[in-house]
């Protein structure tokens, strides 16, 4: 069945620095991909999400590109700051029959320090 | 803001008591979700539903039940707490289902002691 793996954390980083933060999946047909963030204390929050095969999704600096061909979703920000530390979930939607639900992975933490 | 709320946001209960978390939401929208979220496993989909009256099971659903009488709740029951149950619940809702964004309400968080 369709599947999530993302690096586990913690990621601990220094403000400006690149971010990459790993995320593989496996699947039947043609999921769409997500990624999730989550402040501490709040409910998850739609960062960006890709629909197809080469998309690239964008958001508040933060981008991922679907790449069918390594699996691979991989989420990216060129310099994190302090206000980026956060909880980051990769998510695909189930295919098949099922009423849009999505399986995430299990979430990597980032720490970014001054 | 999909306007989700939760209800109770922190609850404290004994093993083997009955517990009703309750979500609401303003905007009629077909698709709710719940999820619990565990350290060391994400989430995982407790139970769904596609409409009024129409519910189905997600990859953890023993111990859990639902309702959905009006669009706008998705009440979420654990018939006898057990202290396994302890964990941060979270409602979600999605306007089409299939592959659309879900959206997240602020979390409910439940021990059990």
């Amino acid at each position: 069945g369709n599947s999530v793996t993302q690096m586990e954390g913690p990621v601990t980083l220094s403000e400006e620095a690149f971010l990459t933060i790993n995320c593989t999946y496996t699947a039947t047909g043609y999921p769409s991909l997500f990624w999730y963030v989550q402040y501490p204390g709040e409910g998850l929050q739609l960062l960006l999400k890709a629909t197809k095969a080469d998309d690239k999704g964008s958001n508040k600096g933060f981008e991922a590109t679907y790449r069918k061909e390594t699996t691979s979703f991989h989420l990216e920000k060129g310099s994190v700051q302090v206000s980026d530390s956060a909880v980051y979930f990769c998510a695909l939607s189930r295919d098949g029959g099922s009423q849009g639900n999505l399986i995430f992975g299990k979430g990597t933490k980032l720490s970014v320090k001054p | 803001d999909a306007g989700i709320t939760q209800s109770p946001r922190h609850k404290v209960t004994e093993t083997g008591t009955p517990v009703t978390l309750r979500c609401h939401q303003t905007e009629n929208h077909r698709y709710m979700y719940w999820y619990r979220q565990d350290p060391g496993h994400g989430l995982r989909l407790i139970h769904y539903s596609y409409g009024v009256k129409d519910t189905d099971k997600g990859e953890v659903s023993d111990g859990y039940s639902v309702s959905r009488s009006k669009t706008e709740d998705f009440l979420l029951t654990l018939e006898s707490a057990t202290s396994s149950q302890t964990s941060v619940y979270f409602c979600a809702i999605s306007v089409s289902g299939r592959s659309d964004t879900q959206y997240f309400g602020p979390g409910t968080r439940l021990t059990v002691l």
